[in-house]
């Protein structure tokens, strides 16, 4: 069973600091994995998907790399901003009897102080 | 992104009421899904479905059901609530169909409490 696992929990830095977010899972026979971020009481957005054959994938001030070797992946957040604060999760597809189950880390809960 | 919209947004019932909550998209994704998200538990899957005939149970389907009316609308009801699922439900769509991807679309949420 794939288990995806989120440290730390929770991270409070300084506006403009360079920041990484962390997930890892257990099982590395993955197809991609997603990038969310959840605002406070609302849904999630995605931010980055990478397939399993690529290594890194950009998108603004937002870099998201893939090892699944290792079973990791990190979230790079250039120049932090107040708006970044948010929950951020990772999700994981796996194949599941024919059908891509996915399974989400419980967040890492980022705030950027002004 | 898809646009999916879920109805209501908030919802306080009683225990042993029946609910349902709607869930509707307008950007043509084959398979849609339904989440709830509990603190410290993450999200967990309760039903997806491929397509209108093509409903499964996730891990956590008892006590729920869904109804697939149509390709762009698919339906959570709870038979008879219980306070224990108490949660923030979400909707999510992918397309699958056309890039192969389970790429997760989701919606705003429904806060439901069950008094």
């Amino acid at each position: 069973k794939q288990e995806v696992t989120q440290i730390p929990a929770a991270l409070s830095v300084p506006e403009g600091e360079n920041l990484v977010l962390n997930c890892s899972f257990t099982d590395s026979a993955i197809y991609n994995l997603q990038w969310f971020r959840q605002d406070p009481g609302k849904g999630l957005t995605s931010l980055l998907l990478i397939q399993s054959s690529q290594r890194e994938q950009t998108s603004g001030r937002l870099n998201a790399s893939l090892d699944k070797s290792s079973g990791r992946s990190t979230l790079y957040i250039a120049a932090s901003q107040p708006g970044d604060s948010a929950t951020y999760l990772c999700a994981v597809p796996e194949n599941s009897g024919g059908y891509q189950k996915v399974t989400f880390g419980t967040g890492t809960k980022l705030q950027v102080i002004p | 992104d898809a646009d999916v919209t879920q109805t209501p947004r908030n919802r306080i019932t009683k225990t042993g009421k029946r609910i349902m909550l709607e869930c509707s998209q307008t950007k043509g994704h084959d398979r849609m899904y339904w989440y709830r998200q509990d603190p410290g538990l993450g999200l967990r899957l309760i039903y997806y479905s491929f397509d209108v005939k093509d409903i499964n149970k996730g891990e956590i389907s008892d006590g729920y059901s869904v109804s697939r009316q149509a390709q762009a609308k698919f339906s959570l009801s709870l038979e008879s609530a219980i306070p224990n699922q108490t949660a923030l439900y979400f909707c999510a769509t992918s397309d699958f169909i056309s890039t192969g991807s389970n790429e997760q679309f989701f919606g705003p949420g429904t806060r439901l409490t069950v008094l």
